[in-house]
């Protein structure tokens, strides 16, 4: 069993906020870490799918950068909106591609 | 429109009796995925298949069994043998390998009565 992190747990800003929140996987064995967005009653959607340290991947507001090295990656998303309310989980899949996901961070904005 | 599909949305069950969940997809993937989440826990993997005919145990496979005859098809069954089955159940689908995007169902609630 792979040990995945995300902090923190949940997140409440105001709207027009700018927030950031952290996925940690094991360092060792690095070939992709995914971020997906899960909405309440809809079904989980990707967001980016990472592959080279030092990357950093962008999808309108959100953005996301990795470091294998160290074994993290951070989610950022500027000016936050409501409908920026969701968990954000991130996944680490191991050599047999079993996903490993963190526990998630629940992002709550406030009009 | 391609999707993944998952049935029923909310079943209840009696202690004792097994009951199957539906997954189906039309995305044409080979790979496809069942997990379970718990309040508070992340989502755990139960079982995932690469390929048709062919499935592999994630973490908690205890007390389930799955079948892939069908590329399109990943039904999970919930035995009796599950100590603990109520929980929230969530099928994926993907290209094979560790950079395909997972696509999502829309969950089942299993409640055991």
């Amino acid at each position: 069993i792979l040990n995945v992190e995300q902090s923190p747990q949940s997140l409440h800003v105001q709207e027009g906020d700018s927030t950031n929140f952290t996925c940690s996987f094991p360092s060792s064995n690095f070939y992709a870490l995914h971020w997906y967005r899960w909405e309440t009653a809809k079904s989980p959607e990707a967001l980016f799918v990472m592959t080279l340290n030092g990357d950093e991947k962008k999808k309108g507001q959100i953005s996301a950068t990795l470091n294998t090295k160290e074994g993290y990656s951070y989610l950022y998303i500027k000016g936050s909106q409501p409908e920026d309310s969701a968990t954000y989980l991130c996944a680490f899949p191991n050599t047999g591609n079993q996903f490993y996901f963190g526990t998630g961070t629940s992002l709550t904005v406030i009009p | 429109d391609g999707g993944i599909t998952q049935s029923p949305k909310y079943l209840f069950r009696k202690e004792g009796q097994n009951v199957t969940l539906s997954c189906e997809q039309n995305l044409n993937h080979d790979a496809m995925y069942w997990y379970r989440q718990d309040p508070g826990q992340g989502l755990r993997l139960i079982y995932y298949s690469q390929i048709v005919n062919d499935f592999q145990k994630g973490d908690i496979a205890e007390g389930y069994s799955v079948s892939r005859e069908k590329k399109e098809s990943f039904p999970l069954t919930v035995t009796s043998a599950q100590k603990n089955p109520t929980a929230f159940y969530l099928c994926a689908s993907s290209i094979a390998g560790r950079t395909g995007e997972l696509f999502f169902g829309e969950g089942s609630r299993l409640t055991v009565l």
